[in-house]
């Protein structure tokens, strides 16, 4: 299947820090990528979908000043937590999903970034 | 809307017997319906999906599933289960132009030795 990176895959932050973390497509081009946060034993909470070039749109109850999500080109995105607090802490996986082709019908996922926040 | 339903929350098997584990889906148009697996503090690998064609679907690692449209089911199967095999098991649905997928609970499979 169609590969997506995810970097880094751990990080520790203090209070009041901002954490970027990077999604990549690498072998097709994403027209539309996903972020989603999963706590312990659940299932994933879909935080946004980003389309390249477009503002992200997100869900409801996610604050947009605090997740920045950026789709600056067809293989990356970025998500930024800013002024990281402990509640942020959580597993955060991003997806992608391809303009034709391969990857077209399928969202593949990356591996995941554990982020913990002091 | 779109939802799904994985009944059971941990599905126990003997190395060797036959897995299963069920899902149910509700979606107002055609569905698209995807499994996937989850190990520990890892992202989810896609396993297979139903887009259209023949019901019966087989993926990665000897799983397939079968779509069934008058029960609205796509349970997950595998003849033969290794202890490789546990891990959280997703299943997903997306409507026909809806860019979204929504997922089941999850199932935690666990193959006993």
């Amino acid at each position: 299947g169609a590969v997506v990176s995810q970097h880094p895959s751990r990080v520790i932050c203090k209070s009041g820090t901002s954490v970027k973390i990077e999604c990549r497509s690498l072998d097709f081009q994403a027209t539309t990528m996903f972020w989603y946060r999963q706590f312990p034993k659940k299932s994933l909470m879909l935080m946004a979908t980003s389309n390249e070039g477009s503002k992200a749109t997100y869900e409801q109850g996610v604050e947009k000043d605090k997740f920045l999500i950026n789709h600056a080109s067809l293989t990356l995105s970025t998500l930024t937590v800013t002024s990281a607090h402990p509640e942020d802490s959580s597993f955060y996986i991003c997806s992608a999903r391809g303009t034709s082709g391969r990857g077209t019908d399928t969202q593949y996922f990356g591996p995941g970034t554990r982020l913990t926040v002091l | 809307a779109q939802s799904v339903a994985q009944p059971e929350d941990q599905v126990n098997v003997a190395e060797g017997n036959p897995l299963t584990v069920k899902c149910t889906y509700s979606v107002s148009g055609n569905p698209y319906l995807f499994w996937y697996v989850q190990y520990p503090n890892r992202g989810l690998q896609f396993l297979l999906k139903y887009i259209t064609g023949d019901n019966l679907v087989k993926g990665s690692y000897g799983f397939e599933a079968e779509f069934n449209k008058s029960q609205t089911s796509f349970h997950l199967k595998k003849p033969s289960a290794l202890v490789s095999d546990s891990a959280l098991y997703f299943c997903a649905v997306r409507d026909y132009g809806n860019n979204r997928l929504a997922f089941g609970k999850g199932n935690q499979v666990v193959v006993i030795p």
